[in-house]
């Protein structure tokens, strides 16, 4: 079967790093995402991984291990703003057709 | 702003009822997709279109149905309304297969 799971929550300190783990199970990787959502907001798009390695996007970086499966989103200098769920997503590609698999999300709480 | 328009922002009706949620995608994308998020939930995948055509379905109910118009707009029709239909209804656009996904701001159901 196609599966992701990220943890549901993790806790962090204001001005810290911390590390959102994703691992899937899917037939036809063809990429991993990481979307922001705010309560009440609209997810919005972080960042996408192909190839294995590291994409850095300011404070925000995301990491991929296609041997692994596994990927992480890394967020460092943590400001209360950055307080939201994150969910992790993998298009999927079966023939002609690409479906996006989304994690259940992991809501990230940052303490003062 | 997502370039991502959707209406009405809330919409409060009985059980039993029919409602229509209405999606402008960004200029440009031929892609829609339609998502449903319950309170503290995850995002459940309901369908998405391509240029007018079906391209995938998820977890849809039978009471749902979808479209997308000549001019890509997309309306989801969610009929025999229940309690447990209450819940945000996100549309989100992409350019391609490949593309991020640009989500809407969201239509808050209520069925009371």
């Amino acid at each position: 079967g196609q599966s992701l799971e990220q943890p549901s929550e993790v806790t962090a300190v204001e001005g810290a790093i911390v590390q959102i783990n994703c691992t899937y199970q899917t037939s036809g990787f063809y990429g991993l995402s990481w979307y922001q959502q705010h309560d009440g907001g609209a997810p919005t798009f972080l960042s996408y991984n192909a190839l294995d390695g590291l994409e850095e996007t300011g404070r925000f970086s995301s990491f991929l291990s296609r041997s692994d499966s596994y990927g992480y989103l890394l967020l460092q200098e943590l400001q209360m703003k950055d307080s939201a769920s994150y969910f992790c997503a993998v298009r999927d590609r079966t023939g002609s057709n690409y479906q996006l698999i989304w994690g259940a999300g992991t809501k990230l709480i940052i303490k003062p | 702003d997502s370039g991502v328009t959707q209406t009405p922002k809330h919409l409060i009706t009985a059980t039993g009822q029919r409602v229509t949620l209405r999606c402008s995608p960004r200029s440009g994308d031929l892609s829609v997709y339609w998502y449903q998020q319950s309170l503290d939930q995850g995002l459940q995948f309901l369908i998405q279109y391509y240029n007018g055509e079906e391209r995938a379905k998820g977890n849809i109910l039978e009471r749902f149905s979808a479209q997308q118009f000549p001019d890509l707009h997309s309306e989801l029709n969610l009929s025999s309304l229940e309690l447990g239909d209450s819940a945000l209804y996100f549309c989100a656009s992409s350019a391609g297969a490949n593309s991020p996904l640009h989500f809407g701001n969201g239509t808050r159901l209520t069925v009371t």
